[in-house]
């Protein structure tokens, strides 16, 4: 069975500081895994995925994520946050059967 | 260009209506969904089509029935609407090929009363 944790509902930062939002996932098969961002009232917007070609995957926004197997996560990083960052992160894990299953979600705060 | 389109945006409604939520995507994909996402911002799926043929149904009740009258449209059609079915509902698309990239629309926000 496939599942993913989102470690901490809620993470607040301060503006300009290092964002680290957690994901951890089981998958009996090699995982495809992505970050979703959703701004409030709007739909899901894709920030990155890890196709197992390259372990340290940028997306778009300054986010990048490391697949690491040994630990079976994928968490999302940000050197230095902005206001606009803030918003609901959801990691979620795709197999070979067209579905997605999500974690429940991180809401990040972003803090002046 | 909106890649993936909901309408309504907001639905109203009593308790015991029938609605209908259209979703329509112009990205060329073959593959649809519908997801329900809960008042704890919880996503699950609900429906998936491939090519206008049902390939995932998940444990919801039948008062729910998806329709896809070609593979960009995919349709959601709640019969004798609950209080639970309180959410917002989500159509997304993909390719199959493209990893399950699923580009999602802006939701539709479903309150019954």
């Amino acid at each position: 069975a496939q599942s993913v944790t989102q470690l901490g509902s809620h993470v607040s930062v301060s503006e300009g500081a290092l964002v680290l939002l957690r994901c951890n996932y089981s998958s009996s098969v090699p995982p495809y895994l992505f970050w979703y961002v959703q701004y409030p009232n709007q739909g899901l917007q894709l920030l990155l995925k890890y196709t197992s070609a390259a372990t340290l995957v940028k997306g778009i926004n300054g986010f990048e994520a490391e697949f690491k197997k040994s630990e079976t996560s994928f968490h999302l990083t940000k050197p230095s946050a902005h206001m606009s960052d803030a918003a609901e992160y959801f990691c979620a894990l795709g197999g070979s059967n067209y579905k997605l299953t999500f974690g429940k979600g991180t809401l990040l705060t972003v803090n002046p | 260009d909106t890649a993936v389109s909901q309408t309504p945006k907001y639905l109203v409604t009593q308790m015991g209506n029938d609605k209908s939520i259209k979703c329509e995507q112009n990205l060329g994909h073959d593959t649809m969904y519908w997801y329900k996402q809960d008042s704890k911002k919880f996503l699950k799926i609900m429906f998936s089509y491939n090519n206008k043929e049902l390939i995932i149904n998940e444990t919801v009740p039948n008062r729910f029935s998806p329709k896809s009258p070609d593979k960009a449209h995919l349709n959601l059609h709640i019969n004798s609407l609950e209080l639970g079915d309180s959410a917002v509902y989500f159509c997304a698309s993909s390719q199959p090929g493209q990893v399950e990239t699923q580009y999602f629309g802006p939701g539709t926000r479903l309150l019954v009363l």
